[in-house]
């Protein structure tokens, strides 16, 4: 069964400094999908970023990046000159595309930003 | 777009009564709709899957004649909670997905739901 792991319950920064956090994942499939979501204080879901499992290189939207390293299933997100409105819970998730596709969850990890 | 409301956004109802909440894709037309239940300060669990016109699957654990779930349409799904107790208070979020973007999911604002 596919798995999805967040060792980091809760992470603190300075605004304007660099976090990374880490997800592992575990999957016998080749191709699947993993997904970072954010979700605020308002608890709406927001996609922040998509890796393709059969892409090499590594998804960037803006300031967010990933370090995809499919070898080890390590899937971390990097949040740059982060800023106030990045404090959320994070989910990391692993979708495998089949005729029912369903999107599993990490168990999220608590970013706060402090000004 | 694609924008997925709900409604209600909070609700209180008593024990032993039943609660429908609806999940609505405003700008799309929705090939499969998922409910998630959330736990405060925990992750989303999906309870079940619905494509339009035909029965739900639920997942392990989840009791489908106490979550009845209704895809009548492709822009709505329906989750009723039947009899409810305390223990099913709780944060509800739906999302759809597109016809042939079946990958992308859509969250909806969610719905708390007490149960008193």
């Amino acid at each position: 069964a596919q798995t999805v792991t967040q060792s980091q319950p809760e992470m603190s920064v300075q605004e304007a400094e660099t976090v990374t956090l880490s997800c592992t994942y575990d999957t016998s499939e080749s191709n699947y999908y993993l997904f970072w979501y954010k979700q605020p204080p308002s608890r709406q879901m927001i996609l922040v970023i998509r890796q393709e499992a059969y892409k090499q290189q590594n998804a960037t939207e803006n300031r967010f990046s990933v370090n995809f390293q499919k070898a080890a299933k390590s899937f971390s997100l990097k949040i740059s000159d982060s800023q106030l409105g990045d404090t959320a819970m994070y989910f990391c998730a692993y979708l495998f595309y089949s005729s029912a596709s369903k999107i599993i969850f990490g168990s999220g990890t608590r970013l706060s930003i402090r000004p | 777009g694609a924008v997925v409301s709900q409604h209600p956004s909070r609700v209180i109802c008593k024990s032993g009564t039943s609660v429908k909440i609806e999940c609505r894709s405003l700008d799309f037309q929705a090939t499969t709709m998922f409910w998630y239940r959330q736990f405060p300060k925990q992750s989303l669990m999906l309870m079940a899957t619905s494509n339009e016109g035909s029965k739900a699957t639920y997942e392990q654990g989840v009791e489908k004649d106490k979550f009845l779930i209704n895809h009548a349409s492709l822009t709505l799904s329906t989750l009723t909670v039947t009899s409810a107790h305390p223990e099913d208070s709780s944060f509800y979020i739906c999302s759809a997905s597109k016809p042939g973007v079946e990958l992308e999911q859509y969250f909806g604002p969610g719905t708390r739901l007490t149960v008193t």
